[in-house]
């Protein structure tokens, strides 16, 4: 399996944009990456994905790397709501998505 | 918005004892997974299951663990005989077709607490 790794942990102020890396130098040319998120006590949740270019969606931004070894989720504003563990996932075709640790984002008001 | 719905949500059992975990997912939705969460620690996959068939599963989804779709709506999580080290949230997902256009979505979990 295609193994990330993510900093264990990250603070941000709220209202302000929280940059979270993720490395994948083992990324394989068929991989997507994928972000889900697990806010406290619930099941995960999709936000983004992306193959090469960068991404925009309503949650998030996702900026990849031009070699595609490491990637960015980009929350433009975090809120309080947004205090979740962050996983960052390379899969070709969504089928058995394999969790890493995650970076737990700890939002400050 | 359609949702993956799990009950109970929370099941205290015995050792020994079996349990059966339900599932509904999204209706239209082809792709069906199980994983869990030990407390503090990863969400591991388990079992992905399509066309009444197991389709992948983990080295954790031995004898012990099986699945099933019944009926056209309900998605089941059997272990036989429950152990300690079972107790865990389980996460059901579900899926509409592979590739990337779809993404998983996740139900909000059962909590099993093996005593």
């Amino acid at each position: 399996d295609a193994k990330t790794t993510q900093p264990n942990s990250m603070e941000s102020n709220e209202e302000e944009p929280v940059h979270l890396p993720c490395n994948h130098s083992t990324i394989s040319g068929t991989d997507y990456i994928h972000w889900y998120r697990q806010l406290p006590s619930q099941g995960p949740e999709y936000v983004i994905h992306g193959l090469t270019s960068n991404v925009n969606n309503r949650m998030a931004s996702l900026a990849i790397a031009e070699d595609r070894k490491s990637s960015t989720l980009i929350l433009h504003r975090a809120t309080l709501r947004d205090a979740a563990v962050y996983y960052c996932i390379l899969d070709y075709n969504n089928n058995d998505m394999r969790f890493g640790a995650g970076t737990r984002l700890t939002v400050k008001p | 918005e359609p949702e993956v719905t799990q009950t109970p949500s929370h099941q205290v059992t015995q050792m020994g004892q079996e349990v059966i975990l339900r599932c509904v997912p999204i209706s239209n939705h082809l792709y069906f997974y199980w994983y869990r969460q030990i407390l503090g620690q990863k969400v591991e996959f388990l079992v992905s299951f399509y066309n009444n068939e197991i389709s992948e599963k983990s080295e954790i989804f031995d004898d012990q663990f099986s699945v099933e779709r019944p009926d056209g709506s309900n998605f089941t999580l059997k272990i036989r005989s429950t152990k300690l080290e079972d107790s865990a949230m389980y996460f059901c997902a579900s899926l509409y077709r592979l590739g990337v256009t779809d993404t998983q979505y996740f139900g909000p979990g059962t909590r099993l607490t093996v005593l």
